[in-house]
């Protein structure tokens, strides 16, 4: 039961240009959603997250979109740099029924090409 | 800058072993997580852990699987009698607040080998 889904494993991106990664759900009842980055043998780091009751959060290079609707989110990256290059995993929970569990999708390999 | 630390980076074991990967979370945050990843995998939830008991947990956390905070620092996950499919990167994370709200700070993570 794949409840947040990254389409595309992989994404190649001119430096400078804009990265968007692409992230969906199924489960209606989702209401945080949060981005992380992955380097090889590392733990994953936080970037951004955005609520529900928001549709865009920036910080800094960093822009996440949130549709309710079509149950998709995306995170913009720019410009995009050359240590952009990494695994990018969207994540979800709901917030509202006691759970406390964040549930991931499969990672988006970028690289940024210099 | 706090982090999670966690402990070993990579541990070998023979089937049927148990394992203990440790966890020092940040000192201030009071929810606590186990995640896997397996080889290419996406990471999976495990465990959370607050107040000193489960809140919830995984159907991949089944009985081989336990979790304990022995003392105000570290944070556990024992697997009782390792199989081949246990082998995976073993996450720990914590958090300030809980109920899926604020973001999770990961450790390093711990490499289990089960051969």
């Amino acid at each position: 039961d794949q409840q947040v889904k990254q389409n595309s494993p992989s994404l190649s991106v001119q430096e400078g240009r804009i990265s968007i990664l692409n992230c969906d759900y199924t489960n209606s009842m989702f209401d945080y959603f949060l981005w992380y980055k992955k380097y090889p043998a590392e733990g994953p780091t936080f970037l951004i997250s955005i609520s529900s009751i928001k549709d865009k959060n920036e910080d800094g290079r960093f822009t996440v979109f949130l549709n309710k609707s079509a149950k998709h989110l995306s995170l913009h990256i720019v410009p995009s740099q050359p240590g952009d290059s990494a695994v990018y995993f969207c994540a979800a929970s709901r917030t509202t029924s006691g759970t406390y569990k964040y549930i991931f999708g499969t990672g988006t390999r970028l690289k940024v090409l210099a | 800058e706090p982090e999670v630390t966690q402990t070993p980076s990579h541990q070998v074991t023979q089937m049927g072993q148990e394992v203990i990967l440790r966890c020092v979370p940040i000192s201030n945050h009071l929810y606590f997580y186990w995640y896997r990843q397996i080889l290419g995998q996406k990471v999976e939830f495990l465990v959370s852990f607050y107040n000193n008991e489960i809140s919830e947990k995984s159907e991949i956390f089944d009985d081989q699987f336990s979790v304990e905070r022995p003392d105000g620092s570290n944070f556990t996950l024992k697997i009782r009698s390792t199989k081949l499919e246990d082998s995976a990167m073993y996450f720990c994370a914590s958090s300030e607040g809980g109920r899926g709200a604020g973001e999770l700070f990961f450790g390093e993570g711990s490499r289990l080998t089960v051969l």
